[in-house]
């Protein structure tokens, strides 16, 4: 089955404790990208990668980081997360780099750093 | 200003009704235009691409205005199913930077 396998689906951390968030998709994807929701901001990028070993940043990078070493794979690292970090964060992939090519998005990680 | 701004709702119709709800856009260099729909604690998921031209796709009719930057989504003969947010979704940098509005919420009921 095609799709974007987000882990862990839950995830309560404590602040300055690094943590990192999978993100593997199994369509030969190459654009990635990473999103969190917050209520009444909506989906905001973190960042996006549009191949192996390329990544950009997105509307709100800062306090993250990613790399994409693999084609499948796009996790996102939290070196010293903090409270304002807790958020529902998305995964999502897309077939080449086709404006209209639709994004598939993971399940979801619920983020809670106390 | 954001960037992408659309009506929360939440917007309760009756099952069969038409509803339409829009979504403006501060960005001219916007070069791509979505419908998503997401389900409560779920996945967004793709709706309907947005056209120039417009275009429908069974019940659902999307429609772009570049001049006034907007663009809109009309559900006909709604169903207690279209109960969902729906995400208006602008895209730029060659369609790698997406800008989410906070969606519109629509409830459909008996």
């Amino acid at each position: 089955e095609a799709q974007v396998t987000q882990n862990p689906r839950y995830l309560i951390t404590v602040t300055g404790k690094k943590l990192t968030v999978t993100c593997s998709q199994n369509m030969n994807h190459e654009y990635m990208s990473w999103y969190r929701q917050d209520p009444g901001l909506g989906l905001r990028q973190i960042y996006y990668s549009m191949n192996v070993e390329v990544t950009d940043k997105g509307d709100v990078p800062e306090g993250y980081k990613v790399s994409r070493k693999e084609k499948r794979n796009f996790p996102l690292i939290l070196e010293s997360p903090s409270p304002n970090q807790t958020s529902l964060y998305f995964c999502a992939s897309r077939m080449d780099r086709g404006e209209y090519s639709p994004l598939h998005f993971g399940n979801g990680t619920r983020l809670t750093v106390t | 200003r954001k960037e992408v701004e659309q009506d929360p709702g939440p917007f309760n119709v009756p099952e069969g009704a038409t509803v339409a709800f829009n979504c403006t856009y501060s960005n001219s260099a916007s070069q791509s235009f979505f419908w998503y729909r997401q389900d409560c604690r779920k996945e967004p998921k793709l709706l309907m691409s947005v056209y120039s031209s417009g275009n429908e796709d069974g019940r659902f009719t999307a429609q772009l205005n570049r001049a006034s930057q907007y663009i809109s989504l009309l559900i006909r003969d709604s169903k207690l199913s279209d109960s969902a947010t729906y995400l208006c979704v602008v895209a730029r940098g060659g369609g790698n930077k997406l800008t989410f509005g906070t969606g519109t919420q629509l409830k459909v009921e008996l």
